[in-house]
């Protein structure tokens, strides 16, 4: 079945800290691949998207994902977080005239 | 300023009683979209209407209606069917009709509660 995984339900990394989110998918093709971030009581943000080309994506925020075909991921990073980051992020897969959003990592982030 | 609005930020519901959320956007785009936001479930779709007089059922349908008589507007009724309305509802839009490819620009959701 097509899914997309976010295994970390709660990261919690220090201010100054480097950051990786995961996502995994399971489609039949390479799909259209998305990270999304919400602030608390707030609508989502679009971070960056990736369709194809090169497989390291720069988006705002200072923030880049890498696409690996082989692992079936699409991490995001980000090499030092600051507080403002503190936020839920979705990892979002567009296939097929759909798109599905992964339940979301919740990041906090230590002073 | 361009983007979407929704109204009201919250809303407390009686059991039994249907209620409308208001979604409104002049950013000019054709397609809109309603989400239901559970804690550890992400987004799920209700529904989406890729231009004026059409929609179609996502996900989670069921209790759930809509309408879209305007391009800038997409209002959710939930109906006293749905059986577990207490949510955060986040209604979406975007450029085109492809919902593989397009940008979703979210508006600020609201938080409805039934007592």
């Amino acid at each position: 079945a097509q899914s997309v995984t976010q295994p970390d339900i709660h990261i919690t990394v220090s201010e100054g800290a480097s950051l990786e989110l995961r996502c995994n998918y399971s489609y039949g093709a390479t799909p259209y691949l998305f990270w999304y971030v919400q602030s608390p009581g707030q609508g989502l943000q679009l971070l960056l998207k990736y369709f194809s080309g090169d497989t390291l994506v720069q988006g705002i925020k200072g923030f880049e994902a890498e696409f690996k075909r082989s692992q079936s991921s699409f991490n995001l990073r980000k090499p030092s977080v600051h507080w403002s980051d503190a936020a839920e992020y979705f990892c979002a897969v567009g296939y097929n005239n759909d798109m599905r959003f992964g339940a979301g990592t919740r990041l906090t982030v230590k002073p | 300023d361009g983007g979407i609005t929704q109204s009201p930020k919250y809303l407390f519901r009686k059991e039994g009683q249907n209620v409308t959320l208001s979604c409104e956007q002049n950013l000019n785009h054709d397609a809109m979209y309603w989400y239901r936001q559970d804690p550890g479930q992400g987004l799920r779709l209700i529904y989406y209407s890729q231009i004026v007089n059409d929609f179609q059922k996502g996900d989670i349908a069921e209790g759930y209606s809509v309408s879209r008589e305007k391009k800038e507007s997409f209002p959710l009724t939930v109906t006293s069917a749905q059986k577990n309305p207490t949510a955060f509802y986040l209604c979406a839009s975007s450029s085109y009709r492809d919902r593989s490819t397009d940008t979703q620009y979210f508006g600020p959701g609201t938080r409805l509660t039934v007592l």
